[in-house]
């Protein structure tokens, strides 16, 4: 079954770090691009950042750029998003995304909470 | 960027009834690369249609898409009340950035 299952998310305070993971299975990880999608809870999906199969091409939002970087382990078959400098709109659902051209399949989701 | 406006915002139907969901995009979408995906409340976002008219691998034949350039149409032939959800349609075409419009919510009448 080709699946996505992430961890990492929590609370964090304003200014601080975290890190997500995503472990995929099922399939051949180091043959597909990924994505991080975010969702604040109760609005819509907003395109965060895409990595190439090998790690090398990484592209951002604007409003994450600078701040977020992307990273897979192809041998571990594992995504991550090292955020930093964390905001409080940065609070938000965030997913990992399968992509040869659409989405497919998600992560299960991470939430974020950026708060004092 | 290309922007995706979905309508109507909220759908109110019956069961059995046909839901017609738009997506219209601020500019033609390259190769008619729209893509839609079903959210159930607390759950993540899958995969219906590719290419705007691509069923993906285990989807209803209830669910159909069409359209091309800039007006793309999501159809649920039949509603089932399994199919509450929102719908957001999206454009992978002309990226980065991957867009998505804004959803319509499906409910029940």
């Amino acid at each position: 079954e080709v699946q996505l299952v992430q961890s990492g998310g929590g609370l964090v305070q304003p200014g601080g770090s975290l890190r997500l993971s995503c472990a995929a299975s099922g399939f051949s990880f180091s043959n597909y691009w990924m994505h991080w999608v975010r969702q604040v809870p109760g609005k819509g999906l907003v395109w965060v950042a895409r990595i190439d199969t090998d790690g090398d091409i990484t592209t951002y939002a604007d409003s994450v750029k600078g701040r977020f970087t992307i990273s897979r382990d192809n041998a571990k078959n594992t995504l991550y998003l090292q955020m930093t400098s964390l905001r409080a709109e940065d609070t938000a659902v965030y997913y990992c995304a399968r992509s040869r051209s659409s989405f497919d399949p998600w992560g299960q989701g991470s939430l974020v909470t950026v708060s004092s | 960027e290309v922007v995706l406006t979905q309508s109507p915002g909220t759908l109110s139907l019956s069961p059995g009834e046909r839901a017609t969901l738009s997506c219209r995009a601020s500019q033609s979408v390259t190769s008619n690369y729209v893509a839609w995906y079903q959210q159930k409340p607390g759950q993540a976002p899958r995969l219906l249609m590719y290419g705007a008219s691509s069923r993906a691998t285990g989807i209803p034949d209830r669910f159909s898409g069409s359209g091309s350039g800039t007006d793309f149409t999501l159809t649920i032939s039949r509603l089932e009340p399994e199919d509450i959800a929102v719908y957001y349609c999206q454009q992978y075409g002309s990226s980065p950035p991957w867009t998505f419009g804004q959803g319509t919510k499906v409910e029940i009448k």
